[in-house]
């Protein structure tokens, strides 16, 4: 059974459209967030939800936007993408987003933005 | 708010060989320290993590690490690597009144036949 499941694994798109990025977990976590990897692997936070409150928001554009129907789900919208957006997007989710928490990741999305 | 360094960027090492993979760390408050992996195409995956007690953690796959709060270091070692041990290294920290995840820029770990 696959944790926290992302789709889809890759996505190549034009510079101004419009796109999605889907996340599932099926361990009964509370809070779930999104990470951005950058072509030099470096990790960066970029929105926690817990029980569909955003509790952190780094500075991100506001082109991102997470959106979660429910606890299990936390969906990534990027709006009118440019170039500087193609990464890796993790998603992840915790117990219940303590600090000692551990995170469960998910497999990645290789955005790719042309 | 708290960071994290991982001082080499790149280790080599020979299959067999011990190695160690070095973090330090900044913070004003009390942390959670935590070393993930990341292997070719995959996710991060938790190898351990230090919470408080004792200050040397031993995690999945033969791996350890040390909490050293005078040096604010938390080094991860393993005594004998197999070449399916290559993979990126994460050390991340948590304060401990906040939810606020730090990772280092990684550490890719090559080992070597």
């Amino acid at each position: 059974d696959t944790a926290v499941s992302q789709t889809p694994k890759y996505l190549v798109t034009q510079m101004g459209n419009d796109k999605s990025i889907k996340c599932e977990q099926n361990l009964g976590h509370d809070t779930m967030y999104w990470y951005k990897q950058d072509s030099k692997k470096f990790l960066k936070i970029m929105f926690s939800y817990n029980n569909k409150e955003l509790i952190i928001n780094e500075t991100v554009p506001n082109r991102f936007s997470p959106k979660s129907p429910d606890k299990a789900h936390l969906n990534l919208h990027i709006n009118s993408l440019e170039l500087g957006d193609s990464a890796v997007y993790f998603c992840a989710s915790s117990q219940d987003g303590a600090a000692r928490d551990t995170q469960y990741f998910g497999p990645g999305t290789r955005l790719t933005v042309l | 708010a708290q960071s994290v360094t991982q001082l080499d960027s790149q280790v080599p090492v020979f299959e067999e060989a011990p190695v160690e993979l070095r973090c330090n760390y900044s913070s004003s408050v009390s942390v959670y320290l935590f070393w993930y992996v990341q292997y070719p195409n995959q996710g991060l995956q938790l190898l351990l993590k230090y919470l408080s007690g004792s200050t040397l953690v031993k995690g999945i796959n033969g791996f350890e690490a040390e909490f050293n709060k005078s040096q604010t270091s938390f080094h991860l070692r393993k005594p004998s690597v197999h070449i399916s041990d290559t993979a990126e290294y994460f050390c991340a920290v948590e304060g401990n009144n906040n939810n606020d995840m730090r990772f280092g820029a990684g550490t890719r770990l090559t080992v070597k036949p």
